[in-house]
């Protein structure tokens, strides 16, 4: 399968520890985005990369949050001193685009996220 | 702020029967828009977008959508809804202007009743 993964599917933490998910966009890609999505909601954007820069980074990001892309290939978010109100379904996309500037017309391919629970 | 509204929660349609899933938005410039559509336990998978050009949009599965500039929206339609129809539907939009920021609708749940 050559689609988007992201590891782990689920995950239960307690509050105040640090948590990192893992995400493997299309290998093609060079857009990677993160969402946040919560019951009832559709994604809430978290932050962007094109290929290992950041380009983009909501306000809804706070400082314990962070994400790298370090090769341009994966990406990581890591959430530290986790809290009660981080409990969702964090959403990792990729697209392709050419040129490095601007809003995308592309599709997004979306992975099945990570179900982060904090206890 | 640029933003986008799906007015229904939950749409409810016999099977057989047309279908439309509405969407409006607003954001500065021009935007791309899109449908995607959401299963239980899969993730978002695209469906149908808008960029530029003919006003209606043919996509996956049998889904067009309208795009109405003078109105803002960009409503999704089905001929005739299958059971297998059934599920969570978000529209979403990337304006031009600059800026990486996909919007997302608060997502629409069809349900096809057989």
């Amino acid at each position: 399968d050559t689609g988007v993964s992201q590891d782990p599917r689920h995950k239960i933490t307690k509050r105040g520890q640090n948590v990192t998910f893992r995400c493997d966009p299309i290998s093609e890609h060079n857009r990677l985005y993160w969402y946040r999505q919560t019951l009832g909601q559709g994604p809430e954007f978290l932050t962007y990369f094109q290929n290992e820069a950041q380009l983009e980074k909501s306000r809804l990001l706070s400082d314990r949050f962070s994400a790298e892309r370090p090769k341009g290939s994966f990406s990581t978010l890591e959430i530290q001193r986790t809290e009660q109100g981080d409990s969702a379904m964090y959403l990792c996309a990729s697209s392709l685009a050419m040129g490095t500037s601007g809003a995308s017309y592309n599709e997004q391919f979306f992975g099945p996220g990570t179900r982060l629970t904090v206890l | 702020a640029q933003s986008v509204a799906q007015p229904e929660d939950q749409v409810n349609v016999a099977e057989g029967n047309p279908l439309t899933v509405k969407c409006t938005y607003s954001v500065s410039g021009n935007p791309y828009l899109f449908w995607y559509v959401q299963y239980p336990n899969r993730g978002l998978q695209f469906l149908l977008k808008y960029i530029t050009g003919d006003n209606l949009v043919k996509g996956s599965y049998g889904f067009e959508a309208e795009f109405n500039k003078s109105q803002t929206s960009f409503h999704l339609k089905k001929p005739s809804a299958l059971v297998s129809d059934s599920a969570l539907y978000f529209c979403a939009v990337s304006p031009d202007t600059g800026g990486f920021k996909t919007i997302f609708g608060a997502g629409t749940r069809l349900f096809v009743k057989a």
